[in-house]
């Protein structure tokens, strides 16, 4: 079966930098574009981007360009966003969506506190 | 950019009644290749959302036929008949014509 599996709960302070991955499984990972979303606590979701897991060729939200970056290890199946110069307002779960949106990660919470 | 107004902000229903959402895109959500790229998605407390619905009124497998999806261009309804206590949540609309944009969400609470 689609699986989108997200790693784990990350704790890091302000200016550090952090990599999340998502390893996708049970489909051609680069059949299917990968989308980025940031939920903030209590707030909605906020779509943060997309890869083209083909190319690798990273879009951005507006909101986005600058501190994040879009990347893959095609060959594992993963795709991972590395967010740096951590703010406090970066303190939110993360989820990658396979493209259509049918299939999401379990989501990946990061707190940013000093 | 597109802008998705979803209404109302929060809902509280008894089981058994029936409810509607709205989302209005501030462009029209008809694609190049003439299909319209809407999606309902739900999010269960604690959990990833799930999307119940694509391209407007397909639903998802598994989805019950209690949930129906409506619209066009730049007007759509989700609309739940007979709630049911497993329906609570938080609904997005999310539009997938340019690009990706939510809804503000819709908090759906069982009376």
């Amino acid at each position: 079966q689609i699986q989108l599996v997200q790693s784990g709960p990350e704790l890091k302070k302000p200016g550090e930098s952090v990599k999340i991955s998502c390893k996708a499984s049970g489909y051609t990972f680069t059949d299917y574009a990968m989308h980025w979303v940031k939920q903030a606590p209590g707030k909605g979701l906020k779509w943060m981007g997309w890869i083209n897991t083909y190319t690798g060729k990273p879009t951005y939200a507006d909101d986005f360009k600058g501190r994040f970056v879009f990347s893959l290890e095609a060959s594992a199946s993963t795709a991972n966003l590395q967010i740096s110069n951590l703010k406090n307002e970066d303190t939110a779960t993360y989820f990658c969506a396979r493209s259509g949106g049918a299939y999401w990660g379990q989501g990946t919470l990061v707190t940013v506190s000093s | 950019d597109v802008v998705m107004t979803q209404t109302p902000p929060s809902l509280s229903v008894a089981i058994g009644q029936s409810v509607s959402i709205s989302c209005k895109s501030s462009q029209s959500l008809v694609a190049s290749d003439k299909n319209t790229y809407l999606n309902w998605l739900l999010q269960s407390p604690g959990r990833s959302p799930k999307r119940l619905i694509y391209q407007v009124s397909k639903l998802d497998s598994g989805v019950p036929d209690r949930f129906s999806g409506s619209g066009s261009e730049k007007d759509f309804t989700l609309k739940i008949s007979r709630v049911e206590a497993e329906d609570l949540g938080v609904y997005y609309c999310l539009q997938g014509t340019h690009l990706l944009t939510f809804g503000s969400g819709t908090k759906l609470e069982i009376k």
